[in-house]
């Protein structure tokens, strides 16, 4: 089955900056990466996601990219802000199996 | 706007007892997953279904099943409790397999 790696598993950064969370995968079928936020106490939520058709997609401060050749895809925030202090979960699925499988997390903090 | 709602946010069982989960979507989505979230395990699929009565284990089914009677109620069911199910437990949606996912609020469980 799949098997997805995220890293780092937690990261700290000041406010403004930028922070990357890296994600590989195995199963080269797969052809969706969602990418979802969880908020201390909340349900996580999706805030990104791409297809395989796609190198990179972008929705104001976030971004993120695809490498299939290398099966690694990365979330980037840039001028990072308190209220982005969440665990981040990046997945991979496969339409034909309907699932998909969870990186462990990474807990962001940003530093005021 | 999706709903997804679950029947208890805490549940404190004994070692033994049964015990039952239900997660309720109002959106007619085809697509229903249970997970449980370990701190540092990410979201672990415990089981999923694609259709009324259709269900697929997902990559921890051991000491679970699940129920799958109405497009919008999907259950979990630990047949005997066992305190190493004590977690967080997460329902989520969807309506197709390349497509977000929608999840509850969770479920809490103790068990002593």
């Amino acid at each position: 089955g799949e098997n997805v790696e995220q890293h780092p598993s937690t990261l700290s950064v000041q406010e403004g900056d930028s922070a990357v969370i890296k994600c590989t995968y195995s199963d080269s079928a797969s052809n969706y990466f969602p990418w979802y936020k969880q908020e201390l106490g909340k349900r996580p939520q999706l805030i990104i996601d791409i297809r395989s058709n796609v190198g990179e997609k972008k929705d104001q401060r976030i971004a993120v990219t695809l490498n299939k050749t290398a099966k690694h895809f990365s979330l980037h925030i840039t001028e990072t802000q308190p209220e982005d202090s969440a665990v981040y979960f990046c997945a991979a699925g496969n339409t034909n199996a309907g699932k998909s499988t969870f990186g462990d997390g990474t807990t962001l903090t940003v530093k005021p | 706007d999706v709903k997804v709602t679950q029947s208890s946010r805490y549940l404190v069982k004994r070692t033994g007892e049964k015990v039952f989960l239900e997660c309720v979507q109002d959106m007619d989505h085809e697509n229903m997953f249970w997970y449980r979230q370990d701190p540092g395990l990410g979201l672990r699929l415990i089981y999923f279904s694609y259709d009324v009565k259709m269900k697929e284990k997902g990559d921890i089914p051991e000491g679970y099943s699940v129920s799958r009677e109405k497009k919008e109620r999907f259950s979990l069911i630990l047949e005997s409790a066992s305190t190493n199910q004590t977690s967080m437990y997460l329902c989520a949606s969807q309506i197709g397999g390349q497509e977000t996912q929608y999840f509850g609020p969770g479920t809490r469980l103790l068990v002593l």
